[in-house]
């Protein structure tokens, strides 16, 4: 499969925990983005990286939250010091540098449930 | 600010009827739209996307979408639907003209319902 893959696919974690979680993009995919999507809702962007280089971040993203790409690879997304309203599915996206007209494509998420 | 609504939180139909999706935007110059789905606990599935040219766009799994601009809309629909269409259904637009990024701006989805 060469989709994008995101580990782990579930995350149980009490309050005060700090969690990562990777994503690994299709492979040339320059262009990553994060995005979080809570219960009935669409997803929201979170923040994107341009090979290694991080690029933008939402006003969700608070100082708890870090996120990397180093070499311009895999992705990890660490949430220090957990809260119940993290509980949510962090989705991974990746896309070649087409432009505006490109197509993101996304993992399978990784559903954080914060105790 | 772009925005994307999806007006109906949930469409039932019944197999083998047309099915539609509603979907309405705001940009502030040229939109480009998506559709995605999403299936239960999993990631989401691109299904077709505008960016210019014809107003219907086909795209996977016999689904298609009619972008009307004088409306604002970009609703999907298929012929003939089928059970295994059931899922959530998520628009999604992109505003090039504020924003480099080239995230995208989802709506709050459908869940679409077939029964047999």
């Amino acid at each position: 499969d060469t989709g994008v893959s995101q580990d782990p696919r579930h995350k149980i974690t009490k309050r005060g925990q700090n969690v990562t979680f990777r994503c690994d993009p299709i492979s040339e995919h320059n262009r990553l983005y994060w995005y979080r999507q809570t219960l009935g809702q669409g997803p929201e962007f979170l923040t994107y990286f341009q090979n290694e280089a991080q690029l933008e971040k939402s006003r969700l993203l608070s100082d708890r939250f870090s996120a990397e790409r180093p070499k311009g690879s895999f992705s990890t997304l660490e949430i220090q010091r957990t809260e119940q309203g993290d509980s949510a599915m962090y989705l991974c996206a990746s896309s070649s540098r087409q432009g505006p007209t490109e197509t993101q494509y996304f993992g399978p998420g990784t559903r954080l449930l914060v105790l | 600010a772009q925005s994307v609504a999806q007006p109906e939180d949930q469409v039932n139909v019944a197999e083998g009827n047309p099915l539609t999706v509603k979907c309405t935007y705001s940009v502030s110059g040229n939109p480009y739209l998506f559709w995605y789905v999403q299936y239960p606990n999993r990631g989401l599935q691109f299904l077709l996307k505008y960016i210019t040219g014809d107003n219907l766009v086909k795209g996977s799994y016999g689904f298609e979408a009619e972008f009307n601009k004088s409306q604002t809309s970009f609703h999907l629909k298929k012929p003939s639907a089928l059970v295994s269409d059931s899922a959530l259904y998520f628009c999604a637009v992109r505003d090039i003209w504020e924003d480099s990024s080239y995230k995208l701006i989802f709506g709050s989805g459908t869940r679409l319902l077939v029964r047999p």
